[in-house]
């Protein structure tokens, strides 16, 4: 089946801690992406990635790192400098940057 | 920048009724597409319309391209409890080069 998926489904997070979300997907896509959901809100983003072994910054960056060095994973992480990270993170992909975006099942992070 | 302006922004409505929710924008999109997204879960696409002017049905839900290509519909017709959830609508500009952009979503809420 393809398909994307995150993990873990809810992630827990100490003040000062680093913490990766994990996305994989095994549609053969070149685009992947990271946006953040905040309750009652829209989609924001935060990093994408055309290709392997590039990324650059969505809108609201600050605060988190990304790499790309498989085709099919993206990784989000949500360092000690984002203040705020409590929020439902979402990963998608499309067959190229600009088509159709396809998501995952999102990610939880709640800080304690 | 460019936005999405959806409306309404929120809907409670009695199970059986229709539904409709559109999208605008000050630009011009090559593709919009429609997303539902149901309560912890990633959005899912529902409707990808690709020509000004083309109407597009998948089940209950027929979506529309608008004429001028700034606007997009959607409706629903004799809802049922399941179709709860935000519905989002999204633009693919006209070059790659430009970034899809969300809507703020419209909730959706169905009274039995």
């Amino acid at each position: 089946d393809g398909g994307i998926t995150q993990s873990p489904k809810y992630l827990f997070r100490k003040e000062g801690q680093n913490v990766t979300l994990s996305c994989e997907q095994n549609l053969n896509h070149d685009a992947m992406y990271w946006y953040r959901q905040d309750p009652g809100q829209g989609l924001r983003l935060i990093y994408y990635s055309q290709i392997v072994n590039d990324f650059q910054k969505g809108d609201i960056a600050e605060g988190y790192s990304v790499s790309r060095e498989k085709k099919e994973s993206f990784p989000l992480t949500v360092t000690s400098a984002q203040k705020n990270p409590t929020a439902f993170y979402l990963c998608a992909s499309s067959i190229l940057d600009g088509e159709t975006q396809y998501f995952g099942p999102g990610t939880r992070l709640l800080v304690l | 920048g460019q936005q999405l302006n959806q409306s309404p922004q929120s809907m409670f409505i009695q199970e059986g009724e229709d539904v409709s929710m559109n999208c605008t924008s000050s630009s011009i999109f090559n593709t919009w597409l429609w997303y539902k997204q149901e309560p912890g879960e990633g959005p899912v696409l529902l409707i990808a319309l690709y020509k000004a002017g083309e109407l597009t049905s998948n089940g209950r839900l027929t979506a529309q391209f608008g004429i001028t290509r700034k606007d997009s519909f959607l409706n629903i017709s004799a809802s049922i409890p399941s179709d709860v959830g935000i519905y989002f609508c999204a633009g693919q500009p006209k070059t790659s080069y430009d970034k899809v952009i969300f809507g703020p979503g419209t909730s959706l809420s169905v009274i039995p």
